[in-house]
């Protein structure tokens, strides 16, 4: 199986802040990489996919980059209704696999 | 709009077989794409557990394969999730969802609202 490794597992931010969450795969993956936020109670929503490519309907503060074992889900300026959990997950082979989740928090 | 909504027995006994249904509006499943199930135990990670084509095309996980069944209905346009076995490490809340594009491995882009399963005698 790929693992798929977040960093940081948690981080506190404030409105207006820039955040970077990486998201490392055991193998590479190509830009086979998809980005989800998760509020509680809530069902992940799709944010990226193809490690960079913005899902209709998702504000472009949010960015994807990178390929191969390294990607990168950046919000540019965060907003209130950013404070959630982020997951990645890869789709270059079965068994589809997630990342363990980064929480952002409000500072 | 696609919509999938998950049903089912919140509660489940150890040993049992955990049966969930998911019904999809606003697409037909036997117009393509594939559709999976993903699990997630309270405050914890996404685990996915399998995915199907309309034409019964299944491929699961195989930490649980030995334990799934997944299933379609395209006259229902419901899809269907067997667990059997069950222990309390199958507690979760079960979500079924909508592979994106053609490819057999995708990421999801519609999901459920997801549904809790507790395992408990």
């Amino acid at each position: 199986d790929i693992q798929m490794t977040q960093s940081p597992s948690s981080v506190s931010a404030s409105v207006g802040d820039r955040v970077t969450i990486t998201c490392r795969a055991s193998l590479g993956i190509r830009s086979w990489l998809a980005w989800y936020q998760q509020k509680p109670g809530k069902a992940p929503k799709l944010l990226i996919y193809g490690a960079s490519s913005l899902q209709s309907g998702v504000p472009s503060r949010f960015s994807g980059s990178g390929s191969g074992t390294e990607f990168t889900l950046t919000i540019s300026s965060l907003q209130p209704e950013d404070f959630a959990t982020y997951f990645c997950q890869q789709s270059n082979s079965f068994p589809i696999t997630f990342g363990q989740g980064t929480r952002l928090e409000i500072k | 709009q696609v919509q999938l909504q998950e049903s089912g027995p919140g509660l489940a006994k150890p040993s049992e077989t955990l049966s969930l249904t998911c019904a999809v509006s606003g697409y037909s499943i036997s117009s393509g794409f594939y559709w999976g199930w993903i699990r997630q135990p309270p405050g914890k990670g996404l685990e996915w557990i399998g995915s199907i084509y309309y034409n019964e095309d299944a491929y699961y996980n195989p930490s649980l394969k030995s334990r799934v069944t997944i299933s379609v209905d395209t006259s229902t346009n419901q899809l269907s999730l067997n667990l059997t076995s069950v222990t309390a490490a199958d507690t979760a809340i079960y979500f079924c969802a909508r592979q994106q594009g053609g490819r057999i491995v995708s990421n999801f882009d519609y999901w459920g609202q997801g549904t809790l399963v507790t395992v408990s005698s």
